[in-house]
């Protein structure tokens, strides 16, 4: 069954680092997204990427965050300059075109754990 | 703000019991309503509803909707160890991104 894969599994920086996480999204998906879930608390949307510009951004992705596909299979989360209370999961997801038969569901990866010192 | 509301918050049952766990949300604009299962990383889905009234099953789960009193509930029949995770409940609102507005969960803990 196709899956997203994130790297790493688990990332530790030092506070003021800059942070790139990787995802490679299921290969026919077109809609990306990443979320992220501080522990114990819900996951959350940050930001969601459709035809190589970001389509929908919450109010934590800030200039500190920024996304992109440098080549046609990754898409990448980079954190500027982390903060300790960027220190969460970060999920990646994906989903395909709604079909007319169904619709597509988000497909997320196993997660990247990004802890801040 | 959209809001998506679970409970209970955590639940302990034994081998061999039914549970239902609800959801209830508050949106500016719905599309559909996910459950997923969390075990230890990636949320696996479950179930997506758009309308009201229709049950989905798959197994011993199932799922319905009431879009009149904006909730859900996902139901496990004879449960089983394997069944303990966090059950999380996400709307989907239309626009740009399509994003997902998750609740905090329900624990669930079945016991031998």
């Amino acid at each position: 069954e196709p899956e997203v894969t994130q790297t790493p599994s688990h990332q530790v920086t030092q506070m003021g680092q800059e942070v790139i996480l990787r995802c490679v999204p299921i290969s026919n998906h077109l809609y990306f997204y990443w979320y992220r879930q501080i522990l114990g608390q819900k996951v959350e949307f940050l930001v969601s990427f459709y035809n190589n510009e970001i389509s929908e951004k919450s109010e934590i992705f800030d200039d500190q965050f920024s996304v992109e596909r440098p080549d046609g299979s990754n898409f990448t989360l980079k954190i500027r300059s982390t903060k300790l209370e960027d220190s969460a999961m970060y999920f990646c997801a994906s989903r395909g075109r709604r079909a007319s038969s169904g619709a597509n569901v988000l497909t997320f990866g196993a997660g990247s754990r990004l802890t801040v010192l | 703000e959209d809001k998506v509301v679970q409970s209970p918050l955590s639940l302990v049952v034994h081998e061999g019991d039914t549970v239902t766990l609800n959801c209830s949300y508050e949106v500016t604009n719905f599309r559909s309503l996910l459950w997923y299962k969390q075990e230890k990383k990636a949320p696996t889905f479950l179930f997506m509803l758009t309308s009201s009234g229709i049950e989905k099953k798959s197994g011993r789960l199932s799922s319905i909707l009431d879009k009149k009193e904006l909730f859900s509930i996902l139901n496990i029949t004879a449960t089983q160890t394997g069944d303990s995770a966090i059950y999380l409940c996400a709307v989907e609102s239309p626009g740009g991104g399509n994003k997902l507005t998750f609740g905090t969960g329900t624990q669930l803990k079945v016991e031998l």
